[in-house]
């Protein structure tokens, strides 16, 4: 197990609603990225947080935004949700020191736009 | 742009069997190369990496991965197939840049092992 955690596990929105999104991981890491998984597809990138500002974004618009306080949890919130939405979203906390640069993926949380 | 691809869909292999799960990438500069899985409702599980050393890399669960930088390959094997082996796989390059790293994945290649 990773020790990363996300809640909830499921959730169904409909258009136009906002949602929030958490992750947290047992021993603190400063670098936290979150990850968009449509079905039949491989994550997508959508930003990365380091001590809590966000230092990398991938092509997504400004209504996906975050957060990273400063026990190093996290919250991904989407405004205005739209139907392709609908994926399984994953947080990864970043271990790196000595030859390793890895990234450990949460469970994910399952968001359904209807 | 650095990118990954996995040209096999679904590969399908007999329990017992040695299995392989293909993957190339692009990337300028030295890559580092990564292998997940995922089950079915989970989230993506580290199987092993490759960022220098000997092109053989060792991972969890009996699998391993030979990096071979002049076929631009970091394939996924396994000696022998175990049903319970059935799983999702994702390779993945990482991206250095911009002050920040995020990781790029293939489609996916869905192994199925048969008793």
């Amino acid at each position: 197990e990773t020790g990363v955690t996300q809640s909830p596990t499921h959730l169904i929105k409909t258009r136009g609603q906002q949602v929030t999104l958490r992750c947290s991981s047992q021993s603190g890491h400063n670098t936290v990225s979150w990850y968009q998984q449509a079905l039949g597809q491989g994550p997508q990138f959508i930003f990365q947080y380091y001590r809590e500002e966000e230092n990398g974004r991938g092509n997504f618009p400004p209504r996906f935004s975050g957060l990273q306080f400063p026990n190093y949890s996290s919250e991904l919130n989407v405004n205005a949700l739209e139907l392709d939405d609908s994926a399984l979203y994953l947080c990864a906390i970043r271990e790196t020191g000595g030859s390793t640069d890895t990234q450990y993926f949460g469970p994910g949380t399952r968001l359904t736009v209807l | 742009a650095q990118s990954v691809a996995q040209p096999e869909d679904q590969v399908n292999v007999a329990e017992g069997n040695p299995l392989t799960v293909k993957c190339t990438y692009s990337v300028s500069g030295n890559p580092y190369l990564f292998w997940y899985v995922q089950y079915p409702n989970r989230g993506l599980q580290f199987l092993l990496k490759y960022i220098t050393g000997d092109n053989l890399v060792k991972g969890s669960y009996g699998f391993e991965a030979e990096f071979n930088k002049s076929q631009t390959s970091f394939h996924l094997k396994k000696p022998s197939a175990l049903v319970s082996d059935s799983a999702l796989y994702f390779c993945a390059v990482t991206h250095l840049g911009g002050g920040y790293n995020k990781l790029i994945f293939g489609a996916g290649t869905r192994l199925a092992v048969h008793p």
